[in-house]
């Protein structure tokens, strides 16, 4: 099982563009055994699914997140990163990253999680 | 609004047997696997089930899954307080082309 780490800023202004990285550890990121994802959970609220990436080509992202997202692989630093732009207050959430044996399930790893707090 | 309907709450007493639903569509759980996850509080979730009904190594066979149709259920046998936490039950739904979970369910073990 991979281990994973978020990081990033923890507070962005709204309009502005969101960013993550999710560091892999345990394994290397060039896998074709895993899609490499992203999950949110608003504070006090239920899971949602994000978007996810195989293989650093094939991409998946919610329909209502679609616009604003991209996931990409680096593959020199064995991380994947999430940009989420134009956010606003309700894109304030605890992130995980993850990883799956299917485009969206089972996920079978979670980072720790970060708290982005979207505010001026 | 959930695309998968769970309970938000379900209780039950130490020892006893609870049951979690997740009902969908012929868009996600009736064509695609399911799986179940556990959050206690603070916490990242744990995968506790997948393809409807296998358990990953170290998941105590207390848990166990099942799918029929457009619904899913989580059980729970031999209720501990330890096992009080939100459960989540999640699948990929080819109408959205997307993953999606249930609204999650908090286990109250009283």
């Amino acid at each position: 099982q991979l281990q994973l780490q978020e990081s990033g800023p923890g507070l962005v202004k709204p309009s502005e563009t969101l960013s993550l990285t999710c560091s892999v550890s345990g394994g290397s990121i060039s896998t074709k055994s895993y899609y490499w994802g992203w999950i949110r959970q608003p504070p006090g609220k239920g899971l949602e699914w994000i978007g996810s990436m195989f293989y650093r080509r094939t991409t998946y992202h919610h329909p209502s997140l679609k616009s604003r997202i991209t996931i990409s692989v680096d593959t020199s630093k064995n991380q994947f990163s999430l940009k989420l732009r134009s956010v606003t207050a309700t894109d304030t959430a605890m992130y995980y990253c993850t990883t799956a044996y299917g485009s969206a399930h089972p996920i079978d790893s979670w980072g720790q999680g970060i708290l982005v707090t979207v505010s001026s | 609004q959930s695309v998968l309907t769970q309970p938000p709450s379900v209780s039950a007493a130490p020892g006893q047997r609870v049951t979690i639903s997740c009902s969908g569509s012929s868009s996600n759980i009736e064509n695609n696997l399911v799986s179940w996850y556990q959050q206690f509080p603070g916490t990242a979730p744990k995968l506790l089930i997948y393809e409807n009904r296998k358990r990953p190594s170290g998941i105590p066979d207390r848990f166990s899954g099942s799918a029929s149709g457009t619904s899913a259920t989580l059980g729970i046998t031999g209720l501990q307080t330890g096992d009080e936490a939100d459960y989540y039950c999640g699948t990929w739904d080819s109408s959205l082309s997307a993953g999606v979970f249930g609204g999650g369910t908090k286990l109250t073990v009283l």
